[in-house]
């Protein structure tokens, strides 16, 4: 079963709005990270957030994670065509050897 | 950088046949891993790696088998291809256990009929 899961599956935006993906985990967590995927690719790292932050900012990226809900968020403020890909959270779970992904949001920024 | 490579983009292999899929890493990373990615499913870890000649079972582990003579070299088995099996297989290392980045390349895409 997954660890995290993405919210909402699909999204869809203009350029220079902000993209906003939500990541719910199920139990209990030392690191939570974002990755990226371009069609057909391999998965890019874009930030790790401890279970003791509670934001972490890269760029135009903003991560937010709420221990106490579960919950992550990542924020991507004035988007770019460029940044349609999938967007994927993954957890480090309760073994801590590996990590477990949820199912991704899709994210469509049109010019 | 970190580079990770895969043997083959794309593939295409009958019922049956044995397949080998190759993944190198080029960061002295103690661990290395093999995803198979489906629509709607996400990714999900077939097996790790976190030292020469060591292997984990991941998620789903069912119908392959890995091995990992060097510590640069990961490789992935299907001793006898299925249908269900086809899939995008990624491969991904990293320098410690799930606290460390995950570093990708850029998959197997796998059709089996």
């Amino acid at each position: 079963s997954q660890q995290g899961e993405e919210d909402p599956q699909a999204l869809s935006i203009q350029e220079g709005e902000n993209a906003t993906m939500n990541c719910s985990y199920k139990t209990s967590i030392n690191n939570l990270q974002w990755y990226r995927q371009n069609s057909g690719r391999g998965l890019v790292h874009l930030i790790l957030i401890r279970s003791n932050e509670r934001e972490k900012h890269s760029g135009r990226l903003r991560v937010t994670l709420d221990t106490s809900k579960k919950s992550s968020s990542l924020l991507i403020t004035a988007s770019r065509a460029a940044d349609t890909a999938s967007y994927f959270c993954a957890t480090d779970g309760p073994g801590g050897n590996m990590l477990t992904f949820g199912g991704g949001t899709r994210l469509m920024v049109k010019p | 950088d970190v580079k990770v490579t895969q043997s083959s983009r794309y593939l295409v292999k009958r019922t049956g046949e044995k397949v080998f899929l190759e993944c190198v890493q080029d960061m002295d990373h103690e661990n290395m891993f093999w995803y198979r990615q489906d629509p709607g499913l996400g990714l999900r870890l077939i097996y790790f790696s976190y030292d020469v000649k060591m292997k984990e079972k991941g998620d789903i582990p069912e119908g392959y088998s890995v091995s990992r003579e060097k510590k640069e070299r990961f490789s992935l088995i299907l001793e006898s291809a299925s249908t269900n099996q086809t899939s995008m297989y990624l491969c991904a290392s990293s320098l410690r256990g799930s606290m460390d980045t995950q570093y990708f390349g850029p998959g197997t895409r796998l059709t089996v009929l």
